[in-house]
Order: structure tokens, then C-alpha cells, then sequence
């Protein structure tokens, strides 16, 4: 069964602190993409990224970062530098090769007080 | 970038009502369509599945006589939820692809359309 889990529910920080979220997930496919999505209180989803496993690169976007590791079944997300607008509940999400169904963990809400 | 809308915004309905949502690609045509229900604070859990010009698929759990899925062609699915009940209050999202024989397939998601029945 796949599954996606954000453990951490809630997380507060102030304004240019960095913030480290943290996804891990579960599939027995040997291939696969994970994303996040940003959803704003608006409600509606912003595509942040999709990496897929045989990608272990991390990547880098901005203050935005990536960090993937398969033998931790792992695919964190870092922002430097908070700011107020970064706050947002933050999906990870997972699916695997020829199929568009997305798996999406509980989400994380930030938020990023001035 | 690819762009999907969703109508009503908001409906507030009786219980006992039936509300139709509607979803929209703008600027693509959508081969496939994804129905999405999120409880407050709580993560996006996939209804179904719908192909334009066949029958919804639908995950387990989730009644289909309850939650009507039409995608009659490659612009437009609806949602329709019968004879809602309070508990049927969420908020709804669709997402939109096109399959190209890619092995995977970007989903464009609405902006939701949040259903309060009283």
C-alpha cells in the first residue's frame, strides 16, 4: 500500500528563520514521484515540485529546497529565510509510474509570524 | 500555464438538497478529471477518477449514487452531490490532465468550491 506521512501537524516560526518539513513515504514501486503543493487559506493548490526515484539530486529553487533520500524513504522540504507569506498548509504527495493517482500525506501548517 | 476553474466558489444549501460543481479546463482539453474532498484541516482524499466520455471511476468507499460524476466532454466534469446532509460539508476540488502517453501526467487543480449544508 502507499502511503504519504507528514508528521509534524503544526509548526510556527518567526520571520527568517528557516523551516525544515518533513514527508516520508511508503510504496513498493520502484518507480515513483513524490511532489509538494502549497495550499494557501485562498484553498487552492500551488505546485511546488515533482521529483521522480531515480532523481536523488536535491534541488534548489530560491529559498525553497529539496532534500530526497530512498534509503530513507524521505523527501523534505526546506525553506531559508521564512516569510510571512510563506505561511500555508504544505502537502507532500506521492504516485506512482503510469498512473496519475495522487497520494496525499496530512499536510503541515506553517506559520510565519512577522 | 494550464488553467482550471471551478463554479460555485461557495453554495450553501437545505439538507436533503442536490448541489451540482462544475469543473472547467480553460485552456486545454482535459482527458481525464480528478475529484478531490478535503475536510477541515484535514488532507485531499481522492473520490474518483473520470475519463471524458466514460463512466467515473470510483474509490473504495465513496458512494457512487451519492456523488454524480459527468464528463461529458474534454472541457467539463460536474460533481454532483444528492440529497446532501451536513456531513457531506467539505470542500471540493478538481483537478484536470491531459494523457499523452507520458508516464506521468501534470494535474491542474481548481480552486475548490466549498459546500456547507445546513
Amino acid at each position: 500500500a502507499q502511503k504519504v506521512t507528514q508528521a509534524q501537524t503544526e509548526i510556527s516560526v518567526v520571520e527568517k528563520e528557516d523551516v525544515t518539513l518533513d514527508c516520508v513515504y511508503e510504496t513498493r514501486d520502484t518507480t515513483y514521484y513524490l511532489f509538494w503543493y502549497k495550499q494557501p487559506p485562498s484553498g487552492e493548490l500551488v505546485f511546488l515540485i515533482r521529483r521522480n526515484s531515480f532523481d536523488e539530486q536535491n534541488e534548489i529553487s530560491g529559498r525553497y529546497s529539496w532534500n530526497f533520500q530512498k534509503s530513507t524513504s524521505s523527501f523534505n522540504f526546506t525553506i531559508t529565510a521564512s516569510q510571512v507569506v510563506d505561511s500555508a498548509v504544505y502537502f507532500c504527495a506521492l504516485s506512482s509510474y503510469n498512473t496519475d493517482k495522487l497520494i496525499f500525506g496530512t499536510g503541515t501548517r506553517l506559520q510565519v509570524f512577522p | 500555464g494550464a488553467v482550471v476553474s471551478q463554479h460555485p466558489s461557495r453554495v450553501i444549501c437545505k439538507s436533503g438538497t442536490s448541489v451540482k460543481i462544475e469543473c472547467r479546463s480553460l485552456d486545454f482539453q482535459a482527458t481525464t478529471m480528478f475529484w478531490y474532498r478535503q475536510f477541515p484541516k484535514q488532507s485531499l482524499m481522492l473520490m474518483a477518477t473520470s475519463n471524458e466520455g466514460s463512466k467515473a471511476t470510483y474509490e473504495q468507499g465513496v458512494e457512487k449514487d451519492k456523488f454524480l460524476i459527468n464528463h461529458a466532454s474534454l472541457t467539463l466534469s460536474t460533481l454532483t452531490v444528492t440529497s446532501a446532509h451536513p456531513e457531506d460539508s467539505s470542500f471540493y476540488i478538481c483537478s484536470a490532465t491531459w494523457v499523452a502517453g507520458r508516464a506521468w501526467n501534470e494535474q491542474f487543480f481548481g480552486p475548490g468550491t466549498r459546500l456547507t449544508v445546513l
